[in-house]
């Protein structure tokens, strides 16, 4: 069956880290993938996108990568500050449309 | 430079009332999507319109939901008889014509809650 996965526990890191989090697919060919953020009560915001045939992207403190082999995504926030945190929620597009299969996300927590 | 409008955020319904969720989309975006987000699971794909059309619309529930994005005005995701189950938040997203960058602004969302 087809599955997204991301960690569902909480990451909990220090300020000042890097922060990595997962993306997992089976059973699913994505022409692109797609990084969000969303606060508590708030819609998804955009960060990234990434497609099949790219390998890394970056965006000021922010790397994604895609690896369509090992079907795995991972986002990095370099120098994590405690407003990094937040749920960021990954999603899969398998056409030129907007219809995107989302995870569960991932909740960020940066201490001071 | 408004961004995705939805109305109302927060909806109140008993069992078996109708909810009429209104979406405007950013200007000059054609496209608009309908997302669902169950409390503690991931957001679920419904619908996707474009003016006065339904493109794909693999998402929606088979009874009680549908869509609508006329030639003016908001696009409109409308549930009849409202169950509990159907308590969630619903997103509007929206995006240019193509061809896009493939990102989705998405609005504030609008939350239901049934009685």
């Amino acid at each position: 069956s087809q599955k997204i996965e991301q960690n569902s526990e909480a990451l909990n890191i220090q300020e000042g880290k890097t922060a990595t989090l997962t993306c997992n697919y089976t059973n699913y060919s994505p022409a692109y993938l797609q990084w969000y953020r969303q606060d508590p009560g708030r819609g998804p915001v955009f960060l990234l996108l990434i497609r099949e045939n790219e390998k890394e992207k970056r965006k000021e403190r922010l790397k994604v990568t895609f690896d369509t082999t090992l079907k795995q995504s991972l986002f990095h926030i370099t120098a994590s500050q405690p407003a990094d945190s937040a749920t960021y929620l990954c999603a899969l597009g398998t056409s030129n449309t907007g219809k995107l299969i989302f995870g569960q996300g991932t909740t960020l927590q940066v201490k001071p | 430079n408004a961004g995705v409008m939805q109305n109302p955020r927060h909806l109140v319904r008993r069992r078996g009332q109708e909810a009429r969720l209104r979406c405007s989309p950013m200007k000059g975006h054609s496209h608009v999507y309908w997302y669902r987000q169950l409390p503690e699971e991931g957001l679920k794909f419904m619908v996707y319109l474009q003016k006065e059309n339904i493109i794909d619309e693999s998402g929606m529930p088979k009874e009680r939901f549908s869509a609508e994005f006329p030639k003016e005005g908001p696009s409109i995701l409308r549930i009849q008889q409202v169950v509990r189950g159907d308590s969630a938040a619903y997103f509007c997203a929206s995006s240019p014509p193509l061809p896009n960058t493939g990102e989705l602004f998405f609005g504030e969302g609008s939350r239901l809650t049934v009685l």
